[in-house]
């Protein structure tokens, strides 16, 4: 596609239920990013895949985050057992993947945990 | 680490007036800035970066900033502001190459421009 694509645009759950949260980045983009908007917090990184190297998942905030990276490509954030605090926007960017590479930002999924 | 400070949460200007963003940042390594604007419900778009070279740099609509490594600052400007620049500013810088590209990001300026 033209840009990356996230989907859905909207997620709300319940406390204590999983989400998925997919992200299409553009074609040819070797390095992709998962970043977090709050209130509270600003805008925050989550995890970087590049390639085939292991991905820096130095930003997750606790062991209920995950995100896994398919063919290179399309990638998929998963919150389990969601917590009130949870609720943000999850915004995914991509990149070429040279060191400095302009990242280009989705719209983001705004997720509400209830 | 680096990091990011930008001065000012909200900033309200006159139509046709002077656009100033202030953005103030710590690095322990040669930086690599970034303007993005988030217009409501939208993802972030780039602005301007600076990598290396030439220390002013200009974006797109108008917007152009300046590196000052003395002062640490990379604020952005616009001699003119227009009712479409209403949007939210952040300032961001990259993270060493031994760390990829991932951004650390300053808290926002929100920009309102009244009529």
């Amino acid at each position: 596609g033209a840009g990356v694509s996230q989907s859905p645009s909207n997620k709300v759950t319940e406390k204590g239920k999983d989400v998925e949260l997919r992200c299409d980045p553009i074609s040819g983009h070797t390095a992709l990013y998962w970043y977090r908007q709050s209130l509270g917090q600003g805008l925050e990184f989550l995890i970087y895949f590049q390639g085939n190297s292991a991905p820096d998942k130095s930003g997750l905030p606790s062991d209920r985050f995950s995100a896994e990276r398919t063919g290179g490509s399309v990638s998929t954030l998963t919150i389990q057992r969601t917590q009130q605090e949870d609720s943000a926007v999850y915004l995914c960017a991509s990149s070429l993947g040279s060191p400095h590479g302009i990242q280009y930002f989705g719209a983001g999924t705004r997720l509400s945990v209830l | 680490a680096q990091s990011v400070t930008q001065l000012g949460s909200h900033v309200s200007v006159s139509e046709g007036a002077l656009v100033l963003l202030r953005c103030n940042y710590s690095s322990s390594v040669p930086p690599y800035l970034f303007w993005y604007v988030q217009y409501p419900n939208q993802g972030l778009q780039l602005l301007l970066k600076y990598t290396t070279g030439a220390t002013l740099v200009k974006g797109i609509n108008g917007f152009e900033a300046e590196f000052k490594k003395s002062e640490t600052s990379f604020h952005l400007t616009k001699p003119s502001a227009h009712m479409s620049d209403a949007a939210e500013y952040f300032c961001a810088v990259s993270e060493g190459e031994t760390s990829g590209s991932r951004l650390t990001f300053g808290e926002g300026t929100q920009l309102t421009v009244n009529p």
